[in-house]
Order: C-alpha cells, then sequence, then structure tokens
C-alpha cells in the first residue's frame, strides 16, 4: 500500500535553516492531509494540517504547501532548531463515495529529520 | 493540554493467549482509534469507534480483535488469541470529530508475544 509516500527516509539540516519535508500521494479521494512529529518511544503529536480546499496554511514556524494537480504536499520548517530532531509523518483521509467519512489515517513511512547545531 | 494515555507502556505475552491493551481518550473527544507500527514498518489503520460501534475497520482486524468502550472514559483493544505476528506497537488516537479534524495519539503500548 504506497498510497502516501515519503521519498527521502532522511534529511539533515542546520540550524536556522529551513528544513522542507515532501510527501506524494496517488489516492485522488484524500481530501485532508496531516503532518506529525514523532520523537523515540512516544507517540506521533500532530502538528499541522491542510484541507484540499486551500493550498497553504501556517502555524508559527511551520507551514504546509499542497499542491493537489501534483498530489504533492510540503512542510517547511522555518527556523529549523536541534528540537526539530525527529521523524515527520505525512498523513491523509478521504471523504468515501458515498458521502460517508472515512475516517482513517493513511500513513507515509516518515522522513527522519536531523537538525544540526 | 489535554492529552490520550495508553497503559501498559510495555506488554509482553506468550503466543495464544489474550491480551487487553487499554487507553483513555481526551475526554470531549467523540471519535476514538487503533494503529499500529510493526518495527520497520508504517503505522497501519485498525479500527475506528464512534458512538458506541465501529465506523470503519481494516482487513487486519479479524475476528480475533475487538475493541469496547466499557465506561465514559476507557477504550480497549483486545485481542483474542495472540499470534507471534500481533508483535508490535500500538496506538490509541481519538478526535473531536471525524472530518477535517486531527487525531491525537497516545504514546503507545509496545506488544511483544513470545
Amino acid at each position: 500500500d504506497q498510497q502516501v509516500k515519503q521519498n527521502s527516509p532522511s534529511l539533515s539540516v542546520q540550524e536556522g535553516r529551513i528544513s522542507i519535508l515532501n510527501c506524494d500521494y496517488t489516492n485522488s479521494m484524500f481530501d485532508y492531509f496531516l503532518w506529525y512529529k514523532k520523537y523515540p518511544a512516544e507517540g506521533p503529536t500532530f502538528l499541522i494540517s491542510i484541507s484540499s480546499i486551500k493550498d497553504k496554511n501556517e502555524d508559527g514556524r511551520f507551514t504546509v504547501f499542497l499542491n493537489k494537480s501534483a498530489k504533492h504536499l510540503s512542510l517547511h520548517i522555518v527556523p529549523s532548531q536541534p528540537g526539530d530532531s525527529a521523524v515527520y509523518f505525512c498523513a491523509a483521509s478521504a471523504v468515501v463515495s458515498s458521502g460517508g467519512s472515512n475516517y482513517k489515517l493513511t500513513f507515509g513511512k516518515g522522513t527522519l529529520l536531523t537538525v544540526n547545531p | 493540554e489535554p492529552e490520550v494515555t495508553q497503559t501498559p507502556s510495555h506488554q509482553v505475552t506468550q503466543m495464544g493467549q489474550e491480551v487487553i491493551l487499554r487507553c483513555v481518550p481526551i475526554s470531549n473527544h467523540l471519535y476514538f482509534y487503533w494503529y499500529r507500527q510493526i518495527l520497520g514498518q508504517k503505522v497501519e489503520f485498525l479500527v475506528s469507534f464512534y458512538n458506541n460501534e465501529i465506523s470503519e475497520k481494516s482487513e487486519i482486524f479479524d475476528d480475533q480483535f475487538s475493541v469496547e468502550r466499557p465506561d465514559g472514559s476507557n477504550f480497549t483493544l483486545k485481542i483474542r488469541s495472540t499470534k507471534l505476528e500481533d508483535s508490535a506497537m500500538y496506538f490509541c488516537a481519538s478526535s473531536e470529530g471525524a472530518m477535517g479534524q486531527p487525531q491525537h495519539f497516545g504514546d503507545g503500548t509496545r506488544l511483544s508475544i513470545l
């Protein structure tokens, strides 16, 4: 099941610079997208989300961009801090065609971000 | 900040035994979920629960699995007869609503089947 793909297993960035994490999806029914951060031995922590009716959502240092035609989204972290070092998961959900709600999240494999001091 | 809590943090069980994983969702949330992550693999959806019934389940969630909300605060996942391949991290999540509402996760229970 490769409906949500994070093709970069890892990313290394200098403190203060921009981190860009990418995610691609194949299911055109996805209409709500989320980014989670995960530290070892903890659960995924919700960071930011975006609905398919928008192309950008910003919350402090975190901005998510959505390109529906390319089925691509990205998470920008500016400026990056050492405490941002974690695994970042992209996730998506869809409204099923019957008009109901498909509640499940489909996750990517994650990208390990390392922010170096 | 309210959080989802899961117990135990680590459960070791003999193959064939029953196991119950417990979760206390965020108190004003109405939708509850279980996910699992096998080591080195993606986080996978198991089941969603709303209004005291299952709203969706995945192929993984077969007859060996069940969920229950025995009281106003707990949400449990039971595996009737565990197999070696059930070894994984099990995450509980909850959300205030369904669509357009983020799911908030607990720290997980590491289930080890011997």
